[in-house]
């Protein structure tokens, strides 16, 4: 089955960048989503299509996606932005696949 | 506004019995296919079933495959999933999930979340 890992923590200062991996198998050739869900809240989707964002969501959020790995960004971090992200992919056989989860501590 | 208020969680015994309900407003139901993904305490996310927006086609993980059936009524802007022969290992909170198309695929992407259900099994 299609797996995606992410490094379980990372953590930021407030105003820094904050950088979140995700790695799969020729994960370029997919569109990656990201997802915020803060403790108790159900998941909120921040990036789609790799690089688009909801109108909704802050411009300091940010996506790409090449080779092996996809990345969430996000610019000047603040304290709301404490949360887990969660990539998330599309398989042929287990249709959504997401990742292992980013724990982001500000 | 999307809304997706999920209920019929509860607690069951393995091998029992329970369906879901997910009542959508705030969209048109109609032109949209539907997922459930699950969360056990403290894990990640694990996508469990999808619908089309005509119902006509379905799909399910591995895990719950022959024993979950999600179905849909559009008169009720209800989302359905019924889950039997359950598992310790079913025990998780349920999301109902608004898909981005009418068709589930590799272009999609979840952009709309319910508050969840907590689904219980144990001894």
């Amino acid at each position: 089955s299609y797996e995606l890992t992410q490094p379980p923590s990372v953590s930021v200062s407030p105003g820094q960048t904050a950088t979140i991996t995700c790695s799969g198998d020729k994960l370029g050739n997919k569109y990656v989503s990201w997802y915020q869900q803060k403790p108790g809240q159900p998941p909120v989707v921040v990036i789609y299509e790799d690089t688009r964002r909801p109108s909704v969501i802050p411009e300091r959020f940010s996506g790409s996606n090449s080779g092996n790995t996809a990345t969430l960004t996000i610019s000047g971090t603040q304290a709301i932005d404490e949360a887990e992200y969660f990539c998330q992919a599309w398989d042929a056989l287990t249709f959504y696949v997401f990742g292992t989860g980013t724990k982001v501590t500000v | 506004e999307v809304q997706l208020l999920g209920s019929g969680g509860g607690s069951v015994q393995p091998g029992g019995s329970l369906r879901l309900s997910c009542a959508a407003s705030g969209f048109t139901f109609s032109e949209y296919a539907m997922n459930w993904v699950r969360q056990a305490t403290g894990k990640g996310l694990e996508w469990v079933s999808a619908i089309s927006a005509t119902g006509g086609d379905t799909n399910y993980a591995e895990s719950v495959k022959g024993r979950f059936t999600i179905f849909r009524d559009d008169s009720k802007n209800t989302l359905y999933l019924q889950m039997a022969s359950l598992r310790v290992d079913d025990t998780a909170v349920y999301f109902c999930v608004k898909d981005s198309r009418v068709e589930v695929g590799a272009t999609n992407w979840l952009d709309s979340w319910g508050q969840g259900t907590l689904v219980a099994v144990s001894s």
